[in-house]
């Protein structure tokens, strides 16, 4: 059965270094998200993604964080310069079309921020 | 702004006891409700959504427009059933994206 990948499973940094999160979905998927979870915290949505730009962004989606799907396969999460609150799991989703389709997760990425 | 509240960090149960594990939304129209599970170490998972009306591994969801919740059910817990689980909604604007709640942590006790 196809599965969303995300690499890697667990990134450590620098603050303000730039990290790159990588998703993989499912194929014929059309929908793509980003969500976090930080430690104790519930899963919050960052941003959606379709037809090649984003539809939806939360506030916590600044300028510092950005989304690509720069080769048709995979869906990256960019964050510029890195902040000690941005340690996190960050979880991406992917969905086949439409309303009511369950949302496809991945096993996450955790990262630490240092 | 649309909430989903799990009232109970942990349920911890005896095998073989019934278990239910709240949440309750705001309220808005006609909510896209799921239930998503997180066995150890594993990706979130898709348990349960309202619109089906199904039963997964013994687990039943019932939609109370009135009460605004949806309580996760199980009559008789198994050890297999430790996990966390989310209560989501999706929101019905343009991208459908997930609300999530906090999270209840079942822990069945042999």
């Amino acid at each position: 059965e196809p599965e969303v990948t995300q690499t890697p499973s667990h990134q450590v940094t620098q603050m303000g270094q730039e990290v790159i999160l990588r998703c993989v979905p499912i194929s014929n998927h059309l929908y793509f998200y980003w969500y976090r979870q930080i430690l104790g915290q519930k899963v919050e949505f960052l941003v959606s993604f379709y037809n090649n730009e984003i539809s939806e962004k939360s506030e916590i989606f600044d300028d510092q964080f950005s989304v690509e799907r720069p080769d048709g396969s995979n869906f990256t999460l960019k964050i510029r310069s890195t902040k000690l609150e941005d340690s996190a799991m960050y979880f991406c989703a992917s969905v086949p079309s439409g309303y009511g389709n369950e949302q496809f997760f991945g096993p996450g990425t955790r990262l630490t921020v240092l | 702004a649309q909430r989903v509240t799990q009232p109970e960090k942990l349920l911890s149960v005896f095998k073989g006891a019934p278990v239910e594990l709240k949440c309750n939304y705001s309220y808005s129209g006609s909510p896209e409700l799921f239930w998503y599970v997180q066995y150890s170490r594993q990706r979130l998972q898709l348990l349960l959504r309202h619109i089906s009306r199904e039963s997964i591994k013994g687990f039943t969801a019932d939609l109370n427009k009135g009460e605004t919740s949806f309580h996760l059910k199980k009559p008789f817990a198994q050890e297999e059933d430790s996990a966390m689980y989310y209560c989501a909604r999706a929101d019905g604007g343009a991208t459908n994206k997930l609300i999530f709640g906090t999270g209840t942590l079942l822990a069945v006790q042999p």
